[in-house]
């Protein structure tokens, strides 16, 4: 059975422009959630998809958007990109018939210049 | 604020001993709680979840959680140098999981052969 899968592995960016992540989930898995892991932080949830629908959102500027697709994938978006939005930006699907259990990516790494 | 507080170590334990972690939540109302483990490079990994009071073990792992205390806590029996990471205490407040999940910062183990 394949993992959550997210593309790409390592992106560097200039300030200013925007870039979008993609997370496909583990087949089956309706709920897709964000979450950001810088080393001061550590991790800090950013939203989370059921349906298609935004379920809830953490307390991240509007600069950070997300969306789910009908076949579950999920993308994140964060425009006018800043330093500090240098992290390792995680996705986790879930299942509700494995009591919420979130199982995880292996992450984008980001890198603002 | 939906805290969850954890020891952030490091946490030294001979190889064979039993390692403890421990974690407190201040949202009364939490629902699931969750133990990860993460690699250092490597993106998050379930280990245990636990739902209601009391003890739950798998293998040499077991969770407890004591819900009027507001804390969970981990106890890895036998323990090995493959057990060397940082374990991550995670938080759902929502019993439909919409919240996604809160973590604590991380416990950094080192297991001492």
């Amino acid at each position: 059975k394949a993992g959550v899968t997210q593309t790409p592995r390592y992106l560097i960016k200039t300030r200013g422009q925007q870039v979008t992540l993609s997370c496909s989930p583990i087949s089956g898995h309706r709920s897709v959630s964000w979450y950001q892991q810088t080393p001061g932080q550590g991790l800090q949830f950013l939203f989370e998809y059921f349906s298609e629908t935004q379920r809830n959102k953490g307390n991240f500027p509007g600069r950070f958007s997300g969306r789910q697709f009908s076949n579950s994938r999920s993308e994140m978006n964060v425009s006018t990109l800043e330093l500090g939005d240098s992290a390792l930006y995680l996705c986790a699907s879930s299942s509700r018939t494995q009591n919420y259990g979130y199982t995880f990516g292996s992450g984008t790494r980001l890198t603002v210049v | 604020q939906k805290e969850v507080e954890q020891n952030s170590g490091p946490l030294s334990v001979p190889e064979g001993a039993i390692a403890s972690l421990n974690c407190t939540y201040s949202d009364r109302g939490s629902q699931s709680f969750f133990w990860y483990r993460q690699y250092s490079g490597k993106s998050p990994e379930l280990i245990m979840s636990i739902y209601s009071n009391g003890d739950k073990e798998d293998g040499r792992f077991t969770a407890q959680l004591n819900k009027a205390s507001q804390y969970v806590s981990l106890l890895i029996r036998d323990s090995q140098p493959s057990d060397s990471a940082t374990y991550l205490c995670a938080v759902n407040h929502s019993g439909g999981g919409a919240d996604g999940l809160t973590f604590g910062k991380g416990t950094h183990l080192i297991i001492q052969p």
